[in-house]
Order: C-alpha cells, then sequence, then structure tokens
C-alpha cells in the first residue's frame, strides 16, 4: 500500500512569511496527526484529526499555527507568519484508530532565514 | 516530571551481532509502546509495538521486551545489518480516552562493519 506522502519536502522562507504543508493519508486512515521534530529529538504532537475533526490541538501554537482536513481525507498545516524558531522537520503521520500503530510520512524540512 | 527516556544515546554494533537499545518510562499507566526507526532524511518508521498486557514480542529480527515491574522497555535486533543503522525511538501512549503518543529522545545505532 501507498505510505503517507507529504510535500513539499523541502522548503526555505524568510521570517514573517507563510508557509503551508500539504499531507495525504494512507488510504482508510482515520486518524491524522501534525508533528514537529527538532534536531536531533523526537517528533512532538502538534495536532491529531479524527476524520475531520480536530480532536487534540492542545499543542497547536494558535496564534501562528492553523491546520485543516476539510474532507476527513488530506490535510493542510500552515505557518503565518513563520518565526526562526519554526525551523523544524514537519511530520505527518496516520493510523487505522487512535490507538494503532502510526505511520509517517517522510517530513517537510522547513528552514527560516 | 514524566519523561520518556532512553539510557544511551548512542551504541555501536558490530555487524552480525546483537544489538539491544533499552528505554526507561516514568508513567506506570501507559499501555501502548512503539519502536521506531528513523534513517537521515526520513520519516520514522514503524518496527514493533507492544501493550500492556504483554511480555515480550516478536517481528522479523526484533524482539521488544516490556517490564512493567520497573518501566523499562527494550528492543533487541539480532544479526545487525549495515541498514540498520539508524536513530530509534520508543515511545508510549500516555493519555487515556485522548490518544497520544510521547516519543523519547532516541538511540542513534551503528552498525560497524
Amino acid at each position: 500500500e501507498a505510505g503517507v506522502v507529504q510535500s513539499p519536502r523541502y522548503k526555505i522562507i524568510e521570517k514573517k512569511q507563510p508557509v503551508a504543508f500539504w499531507c495525504n493519508p494512507i488510504s482508510g486512515h482515520n486518524t491524522l496527526y501534525w508533528y514537529r521534530q527538532n534536531l536531533g529529538q523526537g517528533p512532538e504532537l502538534l495536532i491529531r484529526y479524527e476524520n475531520e475533526e480536530a480532536v487534540d490541538d492542545s499543542q497547536l501554537p494558535k496564534d501562528r499555527f492553523s491546520a485543516e482536513r476539510l474532507k476527513g481525507v488530506d490535510s493542510t498545516l500552515k505557518i503565518q507568519p513563520a518565526e526562526l524558531g519554526d525551523s523544524a522537520v514537519y511530520l505527518c503521520a496516520s493510523s487505522l484508530a487512535p490507538n494503532q500503530p502510526q505511520h509517517f510520512g517522510d517530513g517537510t524540512r522547513l528552514s527560516i532565514l | 516530571g514524566e519523561s520518556v527516556g532512553l539510557h544511551l544515546p548512542t551504541l555501536s554494533v558490530q555487524e552480525g551481532d546483537n544489538s539491544i537499545i533499552n528505554c526507561a518510562y516514568s508513567n506506570s499507566a501507559s499501555d501502548y509502546f512503539i519502536w521506531y526507526k528513523q534513517e537521515s532524511g526520513k520519516g520514522p518508521q514503524f518496527i514493533i509495538d507492544i501493550r500492556s498486557n504483554m511480555d515480550k514480542r516478536q517481528g522479523q529480527r526484533v524482539t521488544v521486551l516490556l517490564n512493567k515491574t520497573v518501566k523499562h522497555l527494550s528492543l533487541q535486533i539480532a544479526a545487525t545489518q549495515p541498514g540498520d543503522s539508524a536513530v530509534y525511538f520508543c515511545a508510549e501512549n500516555r493519555n487515556f480516552g485522548n490518544e497520544k503518543l510521547t516519543f523519547g529522545t532516541g538511540t542513534r545505532l551503528t552498525i560497524i562493519p
């Protein structure tokens, strides 16, 4: 089966600019996650979706970050405006259900100049 | 505070030998644990999982052991190969009814040819 697909793979922008990441989960996976991974650390959850509903966004910095999963399949994560500290790898994962193995995409590496 | 941690940040193993990667967790109520492998430039790859009602689970060349008494998790890789070189993360599911994986920092495994 096809894995989780993310795009773009790399993004370089200047601070204060907007940026968006896109994720296509594994077919049939109702649960979708966005993580941020800083260099040398494990992924940290930003938001979790059950179908189109965001059921856990407690770690999402809502002043500048937003996400959507309008039809319960693909998802986008947006940062506006980006700050230097946002440089990281943004990972998307999906699972059949919340307490099932999560499968990750290869992420988008964001660099803020 | 609560944490998912690893005993060793780096581990070097001779090709063909067995390797053991250890992980300590502090929340005795965690009920689900996963090991991930992450190669450079890629997302975490699911290796094996175990639930708290089990002590041991085996996969292809990998075994996960769970010791709930001392809150310890280990990943054993048999007959290591160069392709096993990567960073390995353990993750625990901490929030019940609001599933959330928390990742440790990771251990870098290097296989010496």
